[in-house]
Parts: C-alpha cells; sequence; structure tokens
C-alpha cells in the first residue's frame, strides 16, 4: 500500500539556520507529491508539491525535488525564519486515486 | 484553488450529544472530503462526501456515528453522533480541484471539538 515516512520532530533552530525535513514515500507507479504546512491553530495549507520525477516544487523559499531513485521529496528551506514555526506534512497521491496519504507530521520550532 | 469556510470553528460538547459541522466552499467541486485530526496526530480520511449519493466511507468509520450530506456542489455537513471524549479532535474538510494540470486538495480551517 501507500505509506510516507518523515522524520520524527519536534525540530528547533534558530532564525536563520537551514532546515530539512526528511519525507520518504512507499507507492506504485508515479504519484504526485506536496507538502502541506498546519499553523498553530489553523487548518492545511497546501505548500508545494511535484507530480513527477525530478520536478521541483518551491515556494515561500521552501523547495522540494521529487526524486523517484530514493523514492523521497525532502522539505528545504535555507534561511529559516520565526514565523515558520509550525506542522509539515508530507502525503502523496496515487495518480488512479483521489485519496492524500499523510506522513506523521513534523513540527518545527524557529527561536529568534 | 478554493476557499473554504467551515462553522463552529470550535465547540466545547458534552458526552451523549451530537454535533453538526458545515462546510462551505466558493466554487462548485466534485469532491470533497472529511478527515479527523486527533491531538498530536496526522490526519485520517473519514470519508468522501459523494453530491446526491450517500457518503463513502473508510475503514473503521460507520455512517451511524458520522452521518454526512452534500446537498450541491459546493455544501456537506459532517455530524459526530453520541459523541465521548475519544471524539475530542479537529475535524477538516478538504476539496479537490485541478490545477497546472494536476490535482490539489485544499483544507478548511478545521473545527476543533472537545467532548466533557
Amino acid at each position: 500500500g501507500n505509506s510516507v515516512t518523515q522524520m520524527e520532530g519536534p525540530v528547533t533552530l534558530s532564525e536563520e539556520a537551514f532546515l530539512t525535513i526528511n519525507c520518504t514515500y512507499t507507492a506504485t507507479g508515479y504519484p504526485s507529491l506536496f507538502w502541506y504546512v498546519q499553523y498553530p491553530g489553523e487548518g492545511l495549507q497546501l505548500l508545494l508539491k511535484a507530480t513527477k520525477a525530478d520536478d521541483k516544487g518551491s515556494n515561500k523559499g521552501f523547495e522540494a525535488t521529487y526524486r523517484k531513485e530514493t523514492t523521497s521529496f525532502h522539505l528545504e528551506k535555507g534561511s529559516v525564519q520565526v514565523s515558520d514555526s509550525a506542522v509539515y506534512f508530507c502525503a502523496l497521491r496515487r495518480s488512479n486515486d483521489y485519496k492524500l496519504s499523510f506522513g506523521a507530521g513534523t513540527t518545527v520550532t524557529v527561536r529568534a | 484553488s478554493a476557499v473554504i469556510s467551515q462553522k463552529p470553528s470550535r465547540d466545547i460538547c458534552q458526552r451523549g450529544t451530537s454535533l453538526t459541522i458545515q462546510c462551505q466552499v466558493d466554487s462548485q467541486v466534485t469532491m470533497m472530503f472529511w478527515y479527523r485530526q486527533q491531538p498530536g496526530q496526522s490526519l485520517t480520511l473519514i470519508a468522501t462526501a459523494n453530491q446526491g449519493s450517500e457518503a463513502t466511507y473508510e475503514s473503521g468509520f460507520v455512517i451511524d456515528k458520522f452521518p454526512i450530506s452534500r446537498p450541491n456542489l459546493t455544501f456537506s455537513t459532517l455530524t459526530v453522533s453520541n459523541m465521548s471524549p475519544e471524539d475530542s479532535s479537529i475535524y477538516l474538510c478538504s476539496v479537490e480541484v485541478m490545477h497546472t494540470a494536476s490535482y490539489e486538495q485544499y483544507f478548511g480551517p478545521g473545527t476543533r471539538l472537545t467532548v466533557t
């Protein structure tokens, strides 16, 4: 079946530090991959996506590259801000299925 | 994208009662979903709300506990029935839309339910 594995948190960083959140997946075929962000007390927001191998999704300084050979979709940001403190979810959608499979979520706290 | 609103945003309910959550989308969508997010956990799909027919429930969720309505392409409700403290969660609705030649799911702000 489909599954998504994220690095465990919580992750605590200082402002302007480099952030990486690892995400690997198990799925047949060529799923679409997503990163969602959930700010405190809010719903989920779509942060970025990639739909085929070697695609790079980017938004708000965040990037993730769809790596078919390593079945990974790691999220990176070069210089985090306090406002990036949130829970980040990796997710996949198979090409023939509307259901999203979510990772467990990674809590990121950025200190000033 | 799609703009989704939910009502209520939060509620505190007594065990044994029921709560109906509303989800409104700003455009017509075919696919609408209900998720549960238990405290500190990831999201679990409850059901797909189908317009004009019964909802499709995921394993572990039943219609008697979580009845769903979908009267049109912009609105749905989820009822949490005969609540117990274990039902304390965030309930989110989402919709799927086509954007830049691929599907995306957008989520509402969630309804934070506490059962005492």
